[in-house]
């Protein structure tokens, strides 16, 4: 069966820290992966997403980056962090053919303070 | 960019009443809608994946309607429980795979 990783599960960062989240998916392989956000009081803001090693399609312009290094590695990362930047982060990932749902990380809470 | 709409925002029901949410989205270029279910602390669960126009999708005491020509889904739940208790997201997708969801509805079902 397939699982989805993320850590840290919570994180508090100061302004202007560089941020690291990592995601790996077991169980499948060349999966779409993606990056979401949820703001306080907002619903889920795609980041991030990518159909294969290297390749990263942003969906917002923000001063975010996601990089994907391997099969089932998605890495969200960040130079300086800012007070914006605080929220929920889910990493997804789906099949590549169909109109197949979406399986969701655990999550990682980040707090920009 | 696809705009979709979640009401209400927010729903408080009585043990075993049951209840109705709604997701509107255009209508043009509809490829397929999913319906999740994200209960606190956890992550987001897939209800349904719904396509075809007038499609219904039925798993337990939860279900949902598709109307693609006027761009709207139903969620139903029938005999609400404190276990449904969640927020119920909605979101299209397009053809590469891409979703874009709703606010969501968060569902209180107080015992």
């Amino acid at each position: 069966s397939q699982t989805i990783h993320q850590w840290p599960a919570t994180l508090v960062q100061p302004v202007g820290s560089p941020l690291s989240l990592e995601c790996t998916v077991e169980g499948t392989s060349n999966p779409n992966l993606y990056w979401y956000r949820q703001a306080a009081g907002r619903g889920l803001q795609l980041l991030f997403y990518s159909v294969g090693i290297g390749q990263i399609s942003s969906e917002v312009p923000q001063n975010l980056s996601a990089s994907r290094p391997q099969d089932r590695q998605f890495i969200l990362s960040s130079k300086k962090l800012l007070l914006s930047d605080s929220g929920f982060y889910l990493c997804a990932w789906s099949r590549t053919s169909g109109y197949n749902e979406q399986f969701f990380g655990p999550g990682t809470r980040l707090t920009v303070l | 960019i696809l705009n979709v709409e979640q009401s209400p925002q927010s729903l408080h029901v009585q043990e075993g009443d049951s209840t109705n949410f709604t997701c509107s989205f255009p209508s043009s270029n509809f490829y397929a809608l999913h319906w999740y279910r994200w209960e606190t602390a956890k992550s987001p669960e897939a209800l349904f994946v719904m396509t075809l126009n007038g499609d219904e999708k039925k798993k337990g005491r939860i279900s949902a309607t598709l109307n693609t020509k006027e761009g709207y889904s139903y969620l139903y739940i029938k005999g609400s429980q404190p276990e449904d208790s969640a927020t119920y997201l909605c979101a299209s997708i397009n053809a590469g795979n891409m979703l874009t969801f709703g606010g969501g509805t968060r569902l209180m079902v107080k015992p």
